[in-house]
Order: C-alpha cells, then structure tokens, then sequence
C-alpha cells in the first residue's frame, strides 16, 4: 500500500492557462474522489468516481474543470482558463467500496497559484 | 442540509495538558463521524471514526472521541497532548444508506502546542 499519489506538489500559473493535475489512488480501490481546500476552510467535494464512471459532480465544479478516469485508475482534473480564485489545494482521495462506512485515504494534495 | 460545525478555529495548549476538540454536526440521522488530522502541506489522515455501537471511540495516536445523539456532538479528546500533535483537526459526517462515500467537512481548528 503506497497511499495516494498525487503530482504536481505545487503549481504556479498565471491567469488564463490551463493547468492539469494527476492523482494515482491506492492500487484496487475503485473509489475517487476529488476535494478543493481553500485557506481557513475544510475541503470540499468536487467530484467522484466509480472506476471509470464519473457519478457526481458538485456544484463547485464550473464548465471550466474537467475531471477523467479513463481506465479506472489515475485521475487527472483539469482546470482551463484559470483564475485567481481557482487557488487552493486540490486533494484527492479513494476507497476501496461504496458506503459512508469506508474511510477515504488522502493524497497530499496539489496546491495551486494562479498569479 | 447536512452541515458541520468545529466552534474553535484556533486552540493553544501546553504540552502533557488534556485536549478536547469540539465538532457539532446537522443531519437527519445519526451519520458516519470521522475525525481527521492535517499536517501543514499535507493531506489528511484518519484519526478515528464512529459508525455505530459504542459512542466512545479510540484512534490512532492516543486519540478519542465521544459520539452523543443528544447533543449531535462528536468531540475529539486526548489525555496528554504531544508538541508533535499539533496540527489541524478536522471533523467529518458522511451518509448513511446510498452509494457516495461523500463527506461533508467542517473548517477546521488549529492547533497549537506550546511547550
């Protein structure tokens, strides 16, 4: 069990670009999750999925991010067009089976900078 | 609506002194409760968790957390804190019943050991 991976640690981006960030969960957990952290505030749910299959979306989550788990492995949550309150650390986290009783396992997050 | 509640945004104390976090929580029923902790730049790690049967709970590192329907409360608790123990704490509810593990969290509170 190497835990949830997640890269890049930190990124720095101006305004405008596009940034993508990659989570690798633990190995046979179907489970993904993708939370938002902001300064001062608890993370909050952006997205998930069941293997492959992207089954809830939060509001948080605008026409400007897309996540994909196109094999039912790694994630990659891309952000276009970013902006200056798009800066947070983006955690991910998986589980190894659906239900409210199956803790979830957290990366150590990307933490963004738009300048 | 589900929600969260950790009254304390920052607590200081002194090293080998008790400890009790607050975390008051909104939910039609008697949720899934977790308690997580964070390290500056890192993800979170699960500290405890209560699902259901007895409403005292142990965890990982001398922690506790004391589950009471009454008052909706589940607060975190250590006899004697360690300076490695500070950090941000985080108080969780998850569903019970459906298919999400989604957790709802609160924002957090801080804290400080001094020695």
């Amino acid at each position: 069990d190497t835990g949830v991976s997640q890269n890049p640690r930190h990124k720095i981006t101006k305004r405008g670009q596009n940034v993508t960030f990659r989570c690798d969960p633990i190995s046979e957990h179907n489970r993904l999750y993708w939370y938002r952290q902001t300064l001062g505030q608890g993370p909050e749910f952006l997205t998930y999925f069941q293997n492959e299959a992207q089954l809830e979306k939060s509001r948080l989550l605008s026409d400007r991010f897309s996540a994909e788990r196109p094999k039912g492995s790694f994630s990659t949550l891309e952000i276009q067009r970013t902006e200056q309150g798009d800066s947070a650390m983006y955690l991910c986290a998986s589980s190894p089976r659906q239900g409210g009783n199956s803790p979830l396992h957290f990366g150590n997050g990307t933490r963004l900078t738009v300048t | 609506a589900q929600s969260v509640t950790q009254p304390d945004i920052h607590i200081t104390v002194s090293e080998g002194a008790s400890l009790e976090l607050r975390c008051n929580y909104s939910y039609g029923a008697t949720p899934y409760l977790f308690w997580y902790v964070q390290s500056p730049g890192q993800g979170l790690q699960l500290l405890l968790k209560y699902f259901s049967g007895d409403t005292l709970v142990q965890g990982i590192k001398g922690f506790e957390a004391e589950f009471k329907r009454s008052q909706s409360s589940f607060n975190l608790r250590k006899p004697s804190v360690h300076w490695s123990d500070a950090a941000e704490y985080f108080c969780a509810v998850g569903a019970r019943g459906g298919a999400t593990n989604k957790l709802i969290f609160g924002t957090g509170t801080l804290l400080a050991v001094q020695p």
